[in-house]
């Protein structure tokens, strides 16, 4: 099964941007899709977007992060970038990355801490 | 904001059934198919269910769920201490351009 790896915490400030890296290994990188998911402290889950590594053009968001997010990917290295611009302090999240096939989220990253403060 | 409506709580003494109900629309669970997390304390959410009713490797058979017209429900039977987490529905929404909704999600806790 494939194992996720995500880039360490960050910190930034209103306004700013985050890129968030997802390494996979140990599976099929290209085929499958890789979906971007957000939790808020202490609330439930959010899909973000996703796309197909093999397919750049394939990015799909959710109505609400459309316009300030950017979902891409490196097939050569095997990573998936996520980049949410003009952070706000809601976007105080833990920010997943997991593989998705056939519809299921089969595999997650360990979570990414993006704290958001002036 | 989530579309997908589940009790915020359910529990159950050690050994007991507990089902978790989740509510959806003809654009989400009524025409796709549905999808259950377990996410413990701390951690990444992890697969119990997929396609309405299969498990995934390693998920113990005391995990079952099902789908009736824009509904679905994961039951957990012989509840056991390490069940206590919360968990998640979820389904792709065919509205507004394909996109991946989960539930409010609930909060299982073994008495």
């Amino acid at each position: 099964q494939v194992q996720l790896v995500q880039s360490g915490a960050e910190m930034k400030k209103p306004g700013s941007s985050v890129k968030v890296s997802c390494k996979a290994s140990g599976g099929t990188f290209s085929s499958y899709a890789i979906s971007w998911v957000r939790q808020a402290p202490g609330q439930g889950l959010e899909w973000m977007g996703g796309i197909i590594p093999m397919f750049p053009s394939s990015s799909n968001y959710a109505q609400k992060f459309r316009g300030r997010v950017t979902i891409s990917a490196d097939e050569s290295t095997t990573t998936a970038f996520m980049e949410l611009s003009s952070l706000r302090s809601e976007d105080t999240a833990l920010y997943y990355c997991a593989r998705e096939v056939n519809g299921a989220l089969d595999s997650w990253g360990q979570g990414t801490p993006v704290t958001v403060s002036s | 904001q989530s579309v997908l409506t589940q009790p915020p709580s359910a529990s159950g003494t050690p050994g007991q059934r507990v089902t978790i109900s989740c509510s959806g629309s003809s654009s989400n669970i009524g025409s796709n198919d549905v999808y259950w997390y377990q996410q413990l304390p701390g951690t990444a959410p992890k697969l119990v269910i997929y396609t309405n009713n299969q498990r995934p490797s390693g998920v113990p058979d005391r995990f079952s769920g099902s789908k009736s017209g824009s509904s679905a429900s994961l039951a957990i039977s012989g509840l056991r201490s390490e069940d206590e987490a919360e968990y998640y529905c979820a389904a792709w929404d065919d509205s507004l351009g394909a996109h991946y909704v989960f539930g409010t999600g609930t909060k299982v806790t073994v008495l």
